[in-house]
């Protein structure tokens, strides 16, 4: 079946560095979704990625679709104790039979001052 | 207010015990889905339906049952079937299918002993 993995697992940042959560699915994907979950909360969508290549930004966020629609990236710049949370990149399979999304396994991001 | 209500937030039950756990929208989406989710891994979908009167498994159906009477409704009964029942448990909608942003509700943790 379609597995989604993200890396790294956690990720321990000082303010002001920059973060990159990477997603790789082992089948391509039609589009690739990412949500924020804060702690003790719930996931919030953030985007969606639907052609091949694609880069899109959201001021400090900026988010990229794989050549081959099999990976992903999100790329925090300049990171702010706002940004703490776990980041989930969600992948729509192409397999027939149904689309079907999965989620990643999620990449923890802590800020320090 | 346009949004997802779970209840209850938090949730004990005795081993041996089935369990219902509510998941109402009032966005007017047609298709719900239940997710489980465990300390450190990603979502993992239980049951889906994408119309009323209608639902599919996902990859971990095994010990849970749902229904689908009303659009607006998907509760979620963990049966003491399940092994391993103790987690958050999350309920999200989408206007249509999976392709689409997912709207979360605030969970439902539940803590069986």
């Amino acid at each position: 079946g379609q597995q989604v993995m993200q890396i790294p697992q956690y990720q321990h940042v000082q303010e002001g560095e920059d973060f990159t959560t990477y997603c790789n699915s082992s089948t391509t994907l039609s589009n690739i979704q990412w949500y924020k979950q804060r702690p003790g909360g719930h996931p919030v969508f953030l985007i969606q990625l639907v052609k091949s290549g694609e880069v899109k930004k959201q001021k400090r966020l900026t988010f990229q679709f794989g050549e081959a629609k099999k990976n992903s990236s999100l790329h925090i710049t300049a990171t702010q104790t706002t940004d703490v949370g776990t980041y989930f990149c969600a992948g729509l399979g192409v397999t027939g039979g149904g689309n079907k999304l999965t989620f990643g396994t999620g990449t923890q991001l802590k800020v320090e001052l | 207010d346009g949004g997802i209500t779970q209840s209850p937030k938090y949730l004990f039950r005795k081993e041996g015990q089935n369990v219902t756990l509510s998941c109402e929208q009032n966005l007017n989406h047609d298709a719900m889905y239940w997710y489980r989710q465990d300390p450190g891994q990603g979502l993992r979908l239980i049951y889906y339906s994408q119309i009323v009167n209608d639902f599919q498994k996902g990859d971990i159906a095994e010990g849970y049952s749902v229904s689908r009477e009303k659009k607006e409704s998907f509760p979620l009964t963990v049966t003491s079937a399940q092994k391993n029942p103790t987690a958050f448990y999350l309920c999200a909608s989408t206007p249509r299918g999976q392709g689409y942003e997912q709207y979360f509700g605030p969970g439902t943790r539940l803590t069986v002993t």
